[in-house]
């Protein structure tokens, strides 16, 4: 059974540009989150995505943006990147049928805004 | 509103000693809670979680924690460290119908030979 896959590992842009981070649920879940988690820190919720649509959301700005396909697949997009935006990027899926909200974690995305 | 403290941001044990890493959370229900374990560079495992079953789990790695509902606590345990036990080590907390995790800052454990 494959694991939430994240890609890429590492990711250096500068201040104002835009980047998209790229996760795959593992086989079965249908439910994807997305979290920052800057240094030192716990992982903050951004965004959840089930069945493409969102299905709730953090105290993120509009410039954080998601979309989940089909295949249960999701995309992060940040649009204007500022300093604080770097962080590690964690994605996790969730299988259906839960009620306690277990997710699994991928090995994120590290993200340098310079 | 939700929160979770975690005392401690470091912590240090001898290998083969105890190790108590402290959480404490606010909820106006019970809510679901879960440890995670951080190794460099990596993602979040889960160790264990409650989900209003038995109030003492048990997890993976010798690890366990139990729900204290009075001290509105679930502090993890482990009889006997090991090197391979250094880690950041977080907490997290979802309120029943919740559809994300609150995590606390976490506790970096240090095992000393």
């Amino acid at each position: 059974e494959t694991g939430v896959t994240q890609s890429p590992t590492h990711l250096i842009k500068t201040r104002g540009q835009q980047v998209t981070l790229r996760c795959s649920s593992q086989s079965g879940h249908n439910t994807v989150s997305w979290y920052q988690q800057a240094l030192g820190q716990g992982p903050q919720f951004i965004f959840q995505y089930y069945r493409e649509e969102e299905n709730g959301r953090g105290n993120f700005p509009p410039r954080f943006s998601g979309l989940q396909f089909p295949n249960y697949s999701s995309e992060l997009n940040v649009n204007a990147l500022e300093l604080d935006d770097s962080a590690l990027y964690l994605c996790a899926s969730s299988p259906p049928g839960t009620s306690y909200n277990e997710q699994f974690f991928g090995p994120g995305t590290r993200l340098t805004v310079l | 509103a939700q929160s979770v403290t975690q005392l401690g941001s470091h912590v240090s044990v001898s290998e083969g000693a105890l190790v108590l890493l402290r959480c404490n959370y606010s909820s106006s229900v019970p809510p679901y809670l879960f440890w995670y374990v951080q190794y460099p560079n990596q993602g979040l495992q889960l160790l264990l979680k409650y989900t209003s079953a038995a109030t003492l789990v048990k997890g993976i790695n010798d690890f366990e924690a139990e729900f204290k509902k009075s001290e509105t606590s679930f502090h993890l345990t482990k009889p006997s460290a090991h090197m391979s036990d250094a880690a950041e080590y977080f907490c997290a907390v979802s309120p029943p119908g919740a559809n994300n995790l609150f995590f606390g800052t976490g506790t970096r454990l240090t095992v000393i030979p």
